[in-house]
């Protein structure tokens, strides 16, 4: 069974950093390209970081360029989002995201809360 | 970039049909679009892609053929028939779009569905 598990989520300040984790099990992880999408409370989803199953190629949202940083450990069936200098406005669940051979994300997990708050 | 509008509220009774459309902004009448259903509380689960043609590929796991979709022009649809109380949820559409140096993913505003 596929699923995808995100953790790391939190209370942090303004300015302050978190890093998020997705565990990933049931397929070749490293074959795959990922994900980080977010909803703000009450919000639609934004798409805010894509990365290739090697880790070489790599996008960001304009909103979080430079402040964010999405990774991978294809070993640890792991993917990661590192986020620095956090604003009240990065606060929302945030989802790891699969692309799947048909280039939709269809596989989610199920969130983890970020809040950013003073 | 492409810009995807969706009106923010649908509804319709038990058993009956309905239709939730997704506009494409002006220059992006090729594109594909995918829909996503999102249950309160709970991550988005894909439901299926469409393009002027209509379904793309596969429904997502576990989508009942209740569901379809459609395409005409700059808009793109998905029909739901015969709602059941488990449909209710926000439903989003998404497409995405590359340049020789960038990459993004584009979500409309998402729809409620009420199932009254």
């Amino acid at each position: 069974e596929v699923q995808l598990v995100e953790s790391g989520g939190g209370l942090e300040q303004p300015g302050g950093s978190l890093r998020l984790s997705c565990a990933v099990s049931g397929f070749d992880f490293s074959t795959y390209e990922m994900n980080w999408v977010r909803q703000a409370p009450g919000k639609g989803l934004q798409w805010i970081s894509y990365i290739v199953g090697s880790g070489d190629t790599i996008y960001y949202a304009d909103s979080v360029k430079g402040r964010f940083t999405i990774s991978r450990d294809n070993a640890k069936n792991s993917l990661y989002l590192q986020m620095n200098s956090l604003r009240v406005e990065d606060t929302a669940v945030y989802y790891c995201a699969r692309v799947g051979g048909n280039d939709v994300l269809d596989m989610w997990g199920q969130g983890t809360m970020v809040t950013v708050s003073s | 970039q492409p810009v995807l509008t969706q009106p923010p509220s649908a509804s319709a009774s038990l058993g009956a049909s309905v239709t939730l459309t997704c506009t494409l902004n002006n220059g992006y009448s090729n594109y594909k679009v995918d829909w996503y259903q999102q249950r309160p509380g709970m991550g988005p689960r894909f439901v299926m892609r469409v393009g002027t043609g209509g379904i793309v590929e596969s429904k997502g796991n576990g989508i009942p053929d209740r569901f379809s979709v459609s395409g005409s022009g700059l808009n793109r649809y998905l029909t739901i028939k015969n709602i059941q109380e488990d449909d209710e949820s926000d439903y989003y559409c998404a497409t995405d779009h590359g340049t020789w140096n960038n990459f993004l993913w584009v979500f409309g505003g998402g729809t409620k569905l009420t199932v009254l």
